[in-house]
């Protein structure tokens, strides 16, 4: 069955970068586009931005200029990288597989477990 | 952004209850509408796709209905296991945007 893993520190300085890394399982990556969506503590789900198997993305306009995310077919795993964080930048963070049943319309349908990730000195 | 909006926030019904969930778009988003289903502590889970799509694996009391910027989701015959939050979120513009969430709590 497919499965998403999030890897990466669960405590990263302010001004610094956060570096994420999922790994999936039971499924080729080259497949699917994937996709990172964050959840800051008791509030609602905010999508961070989209890879596809060739290496081409797609990042939300509020984080655009600090996000970069990139793919790894040889390893099945796709990464985030976040910088310059701030303490608004704390959450967890979620890794995903997203689908559609017309191009860019996607839902996500495969989840990782979460990480948190807290922004302090 | 398109804003989604959900009504009621929190909800409290009793086992076997029939239970519906609101989400309404800023602007048109055609079919465009998903429902998410997070248990405490757990990642969501896609319930509903594409407004009415029950995706595979999901228990048949769950479904959703309409189109344009109103939704509707409905739980048939409420379940102790149901206890979660549920989500929408629209996948017609870029960036896709969730609701602030609805609390389903058991009376």
């Amino acid at each position: 069955q497919v499965q998403l893993q999030e890897s990466g520190p669960g405590l990263v300085k302010p001004s610094e970068t956060l570096s994420l890394t999922c790994t999936v399982s039971g499924v080729a990556i080259s497949s699917y586009y994937w996709t990172w969506i964050r959840q800051p503590p008791g509030k609602r789900l905010e999508w961070i931005g989209y890879v596809s198997s060739s290496g081409g993305t797609n990042y939300n306009p509020s984080l655009n200029s600090r996000v970069t995310i990139s793919i790894d077919t040889s390893k099945n795993q796709f990464s985030l990288k976040l910088s310059s964080v701030t303490a608004a930048d704390s959450a967890v963070y979620y890794c995903a597989r997203a689908r559609a049943t017309r191009p860019y319309h996607y839902f996500f349908d495969k989840w990782g477990q979460g990480s948190l990730v807290t922004v302090s000195s | 952004d398109i804003q989604m909006t959900q009504s009621p926030s929190s909800l409290s019904a009793s086992v076997g209850d029939r239970v519906t969930i609101t989400c309404q778009a800023s602007q048109d988003i055609s079919k465009y509408l998903n429902w998410y289903q997070q248990k405490a502590g757990k990642a969501p889970k896609l319930l509903i796709y594409d407004a009415s799509n029950l995706e595979t694996g999901v228990p048949s009391r769950f479904s959703g209905s309409g189109s344009g910027t109103d939704f509707t989701f409905t739980i048939s015959s409420l379940q102790p296991e149901d206890i979660a939050t549920y989500y929408c979120q629209q996948c017609d513009v870029l960036p896709t945007t969730f609701g602030q969430g609805t609390k389903l709590e058991i009376k």
